[in-house]
């Protein structure tokens, strides 16, 4: 069964370092999304992806962020200067369809990321 | 705004004895309802969704869940737990415009021999 893959399940980064988190979606799927879950919160979304361009983000999403599908296959997301506060679980999900559709969402397992 | 409820955020069960998770919702129009269930160190993976077609949903698993909306409620239901059920699950509710999932806090379920 085709699923969703995140690379790496951990990562372990200093302050003010960028790091960069991997995924790769079902092929097939044309909307690509990241969440992330501070540990003992909610699943919070941070932005959706399709044709190539941001549909949505929240407003946790700020200049920090960026996401990127690089070669057709890869979706990653760049923190560019990490704080403290970034230390999460981020799950990468992905989707047949999405705006006005509510297909359901395949989730990654998730990197862990810890920022010291 | 749209947003979910979980009212238990823990829940325990002896095994063979039913399950249930509950989750109200809310929304200003039809919602289309999910819930989720993450086993420790794995992904999330969806066990059943709503859509505004039958309101009693069968998941995998045995789950199933029935949206009432004079109640705006999707509770998760099974009628036996398995020890392999032990997990955190989330009630997850879509919005409409942007498909964006909204999470609710989970309920950690454990299933005790």
């Amino acid at each position: 069964e085709p699923e969703v893959t995140q690379t790496p399940s951990h990562q372990v980064t200093q302050m003010g370092q960028e790091v960069i988190l991997r995924c790769v979606p079902i092929s097939n799927h044309l909307y690509f999304y990241w969440y992330r879950q501070i540990l003992g919160q909610k699943v919070e979304f941070l932005v959706s992806f399709y044709n190539n361009e941001i549909s949505e983000k929240s407003e946790i999403f700020d200049d920090q962020f960026s996401v990127e599908r690089p070669d057709g296959s890869n979706f990653t997301l760049k923190i560019r200067s990490t704080k403290l506060e970034d230390s999460a679980m981020y799950f990468c999900a992905s989707s047949v369809l999405g705006h006005l559709t509510p297909y359901e969402q395949y989730f990654g397992p998730g990197t862990r990321l810890t920022v010291t | 705004a749209q947003s979910v409820t979980q009212l238990d955020s823990h829940v325990s069960v002896s095994e063979g004895t039913p399950v249930l998770l509950r989750c109200n919702y809310s929304s200003s129009y039809s919602p289309s309802l999910f819930w989720y269930v993450q086993h420790p160190n794995k992904g999330l993976q969806l066990l059943l969704k709503y859509t505004s077609a039958a309101t009693l949903v069968k998941g995998i698993n045995g789950f199933e869940a029935e949206f009432k909306k004079s109640e705006t409620s999707f509770h998760l239901t099974k009628p036996s737990a398995h020890m392999s059920d032990a997990a955190e699950y989330f009630c997850v509710v879509s919005d409409e415009a942007t498909n964006k999932l909204i999470f609710g806090t989970g309920t950690l379920l454990a299933v005790q021999p």
